[in-house]
């Protein structure tokens, strides 16, 4: 799987956007995006993913660039609830086994 | 959105006891389920694969004598972390895999976690 690499934190006001970036420069054609986040002491919970076209559910809208070297994680109104480690990960869709997850982007979101 | 148990949440044990942790797939049926630990501030860290009636994957430097893992049904995988000791402490994740039919396949869906503490 394609490596990833996002920043090791960021802030934001509650209400704001939060725009949560990621690399992933070698991805290959068939590796789709995940994000999943993790809110302290919790399991990873799943928030969305996709291939080419940029996505949207009821938790956040993901951008992939055209050369899909990049994304965004994008929380359009951030809540005090969202404060958590947000991971964004490569992956096949269907043939891998596994998800390993990197060390993620810290998010915290101040009153 | 399918929902993965995981029990116990919490548990202190004294060094050299054994320690079970169990993970459910409550609305599904997990073909794979999967083990993690992750330590204070750290990333998840995965420990092992494991498919149902067949014996777990386990990666590199993971002991699989020490980390016994069962996964006897389609909704039931256990962990059992034998003769426990102090440097095993850490939280331990399991998330569930489910069959293509059930249109689950394309998402993990996590349990909740095990903190473990080994005085």
């Amino acid at each position: 799987d394609a490596k990833t690499t996002q920043p090791p934190s960021m802030d934001c006001a509650e209400g704001r956007a939060a725009n949560l970036p990621c690399n992933h420069s070698t991805i290959s054609g068939n590796e789709y995006v995940y994000w999943y986040r993790q809110i302290h002491s919790q399991g990873p919970q799943y928030i969305i993913h996709g291939l080419k076209n940029n996505e949207t559910n009821e938790m956040a809208s993901l951008i992939i660039t055209e050369d899909r070297k990049s994304s965004t994680l994008i929380l359009p109104h951030a809540t005090l609830r969202d404060t958590a480690v947000y991971y964004c990960i490569v992956r096949v869709e269907l043939r891998a086994q596994k998800l390993v997850f990197g060390q993620g982007t810290r998010l915290t979101i101040n009153p | 959105g399918a929902v993965v148990s995981q029990h116990p949440s919490w548990v202190i044990c004294k060094s050299g006891t054994s320690v079970k942790i169990e993970c459910r797939s409550l609305d599904f049926q997990a073909t794979t389920m999967f083990w993690y630990r992750q330590f204070p501030k750290q990333s998840l860290m995965l420990m092992a694969t494991s498919n149902e009636g067949s014996k777990a994957t386990y990666e590199q430097g993971v002991e699989k004598d020490k980390f016994l893992i069962n996964h006897a049904s389609l909704t039931l995988s256990t962990l059992t972390v034998t003769s426990a000791h102090p440097e095993d402490s850490s939280f331990y994740i399991c998330s569930a895999r489910g069959a293509p039919a059930e249109g689950y396949n394309e998402k993990l869906f996590f349990g909740s976690g095990t903190q473990l503490s080994v005085l």
